[in-house]
């Protein structure tokens, strides 16, 4: 199974600030023949079901706004929030699904400092 | 819109088999070539992808959990379904069903159903 390493396991942010998340994968997620990054973030807000935030390591999901953006290839990505909002306060996983067993990152709590 | 919905016991006993069934509507079950996933949460812990299958029936189980994971799928009713047997304490847990987007990341889920194992 591809493990999944998230840091930190929690973190506080002032309103306004930067909030940045970092996920590492045992092996390579990176698929050569397309260049695509098999890596996903999800929010999660208590009582609630993840939402996909951003696919391809990248790619925002629809209706995600701007302050969340993905970066990262091969086996080290990052999460970046560029403005802290209330709303935003949740846990975050990323998850790898380059191979089954598709596998989650432990999660990593944000809240406002 | 795609909208999916867990539905099933809250309760199971210790050895016995945990069933749930997920509804979709929305959209077929059929069309899109699109996986249908089970996922799971224990209470306060993090995400646990128990397996997906397709229209066609065909399935990928994670290896943790194979030997007693079955998957079926329904298109006349557009549901798909989990059993998992000889269930014990460790699998209670928040039972999520989400759809599989083409890029492969879970772009809809369900509410999710907290089965708890207990006698």
């Amino acid at each position: 199974d591809i493990v999944m390493t998230q840091s930190p396991d929690s973190l506080a942010v002032s309103l306004g600030e930067r909030a940045t998340i970092n996920c590492k994968s045992s092996q390579s997620v990176l698929y050569s023949s397309n260049s695509y990054n098999y890596l996903a973030w999800y929010q999660q807000k208590p009582g609630q079901p993840p939402k996909v935030l951003i696919y391809w390591a990248s790619t925002r999901a629809s209706g995600v706004p701007d302050r969340f953006s993905g970066s990262g290839s091969g086996t080290d990505f990052t999460l970046t929030i560029s403005s802290l909002q209330a709303e935003d306060v949740a846990v975050y996983y990323c998850q790898q699904y380059y191979a089954t067993p598709y596998t989650f990152g432990q999660g990593t709590k944000l809240e406002i400092k | 819109q795609v909208q999916l919905q867990e539905s099933g016991p809250g309760l199971v006993k210790p050895s016995q088999t945990l069933s749930l069934t997920c509804t979709v509507s929305g959209g077929s079950i059929s069309s899109g070539s699109y996986y249908w996933s089970w996922i799971r949460q224990p209470a306060g812990k993090g995400l646990e992808w128990i397996g997906r299958i397709y229209s066609s029936g065909n399935t990928n189980y994670n290896p943790s959990l194979k030997s007693r994971v079955t998957m079926s799928v329904d298109t006349s009713k557009n549901q798909f379904s989990l059993n998992l047997s000889s269930v014990t304490a460790a699998d209670t847990a928040v039972y999520y069903c989400a759809r599989d987007s083409r890029s492969g990341s879970h772009d809809y889920w369900g509410q999710g159903n907290l089965v708890t194992v207990s006698s």
